[in-house]
């Protein structure tokens, strides 16, 4: 099946910008999908279709897809974006149809 | 505005049934499909499966066959995840999640319930 690979942690001073990685077999062919979770609470949709933002999702939040990486990028970082990030991908030639990658915790130092 | 909105936290002994309940609202039920996620203490997101809202034909991925049923009831805009025979590494929070098509994709799951946390232990 399809494996989506994301570092395990990234940390970022306040201000600064993050950026999370999503590994995976020409996911530059793919459209990649981007959720936030904070503990205790449902995912939230941040990025979707590789760069485009829902409603209400600030702009410091983007994405970019090329080659074997997509990667999200979270600028001018806050407390507030300290959460678990994850990448996910429809793959139809996998069990799996729908991929959610490994999981990235971000902690704003 | 959307509302994905799902049953409580649930305690079961091994070998007993659960019935979890995601009950839509502010769209049409009818137009969107409903995926099943879980997410084991600690771990990552892992697909369970869709069900098609309109024809209430349902899809498992790996994994979740056999004791694991989808169903809808249209008429209260709510679908539903059953569980039988429930074992100790099904504790998990499942969540509902609505599937939406945009212009690239199918495959983007935009709202989610609150998630449901089921809890097998003898």
């Amino acid at each position: 099946s399809y494996v989506l690979t994301q570092p395990p942690s990234v940390s970022v001073a306040p201000g600064k910008t993050a950026r999370i990685t999503c590994g995976g077999n020409n996911i530059g062919s793919k459209s990649v999908h981007w959720y936030q979770q904070k503990p205790g609470q449902a995912p939230v949709l941040v990025v979707y279709d590789d760069s485009d933002r829902p409603s209400g999702i600030p702009e410091r939040f983007s994405g970019s897809n090329s080659g074997n990486t997509a990667t999200l990028t979270i600028s001018r970082v806050e407390a507030g974006d300290e959460a678990d990030y994850y990448c996910q991908v429809w793959d139809s030639s996998s069990d799996l149809l729908y991929v959610f990658g490994t999981g990235t915790k971000v902690t704003v130092l | 505005q959307v509302q994905l909105v799902q049953s409580g936290s649930e305690l079961k002994k091994p070998g007993a049934s659960v019935k979890v309940s995601c009950k839509a609202s502010g769209y049409t039920f009818t137009s969107y499909a409903m995926n099943w996620v879980r997410q084991a203490p600690g771990q990552g997101l892992e697909w369970m499966g869709w069900i098609n809202t309109n024809s209430g034909n349902p899809t498992y991925a790996q994994g979740f066959t056999g004791r694991f049923v989808f169903s809808l009831d249209t008429s209260v805009s709510t679908a539903y995840l059953q569980i039988s025979s429930l074992k100790a590494e099904d504790t998990a929070v499942y969540y509902c999640a609505r599937r939406y098509c945009s212009s690239a994709s199918c495959a983007v799951f935009d709202y989610w319930g609150q998630g449901t946390l089921v809890t097998v232990s003898s």
